[in-house]
């Protein structure tokens, strides 16, 4: 089974903390993402990753960086966490292939700023 | 820009009852079509994958289909059980490299026993 594995299921940072989460899958996946989850807005995307060391923008890539050194890990980073970062964050990762693949997801990560 | 749509946004049945959900989608140029389930405070499971050259996928007592033309997919779940209780997400995978995913908001589903 794929597995996509978040290092944390709980956060809670004060606000301007620099903020660490990482993902980590085992199915050798090109592709992995970043999204956040909001009551009334749904899953939005951060960042994605189709290759080490190449990352694009999604929808929302306004006070988040990202990185990925190795194919099997992808960290999202906040540079100086506020309280609108408040939020569920998921990481997935998927095969690349032009048609697209199925995609799988972390346990997801809730952070809260204080 | 693609807007991805589920109706209904909740939705409670009896135990043992086949139900559909339903999910729309703005841009017809998409690669595939997936449906997940979310439990509450958890991360999305994959139920199924429909590639946009297929009609429709089955699994157990699952079956999604997929009208490409009108921007449609149905989830159809048979003899509901309370253990279905969650919610229900679509999303679409847009013409881009990296198949970046556009999701529905969900409906959530609840079956009482």
């Amino acid at each position: 089974d794929v597995k996509v594995t978040q290092s944390s299921r709980y956060l809670v940072k004060r606000t301007g903390e620099k903020v660490f989460l990482e993902c980590v899958q085992d199915m050798d996946h090109e592709n992995m993402f970043w999204y956040r989850q909001d009551p009334g807005l749904g899953l939005r995307l951060i960042y994605f990753s189709y290759d080490v060391k190449m990352k694009e923008k999604g929808d929302i890539p306004e006070g988040y960086s990202v990185s990925r050194e190795k194919k099997e890990r992808f960290s999202l980073i906040l540079e100086s966490a506020s309280t609108n970062q408040t939020s569920m964050y998921l990481c997935a990762s998927s095969l690349f292939r032009g048609a697209g693949t199925e995609a799988f997801f972390g346990q997801g990560t809730r952070l809260t700023v204080v | 820009k693609q807007e991805v749509t589920q109706i209904p946004a909740a939705l409670s049945v009896p135990e043992g009852e086949n139900l559909v959900l339903n999910c729309s989608f703005t841009d017809s140029a998409i690669y595939n079509l997936q449906w997940f389930r979310q439990d509450p405070g958890k991360g999305l499971t994959s139920l199924l994958l429909i590639q946009s050259s297929q009609r429709e996928q089955t699994s157990g007592r699952l079956n999604a289909s997929l009208d490409k033309s009108s921007g449609r997919s149905t989830l159809y779940i048979a003899a509901s059980q309370p253990g279905d209780s969650a919610t229900y997400l679509c999303a679409v995978s847009v013409s881009q490299r990296g198949s970046r995913l556009t999701f529905g908001e969900g409906t959530q589903l609840t079956v009482n026993p």
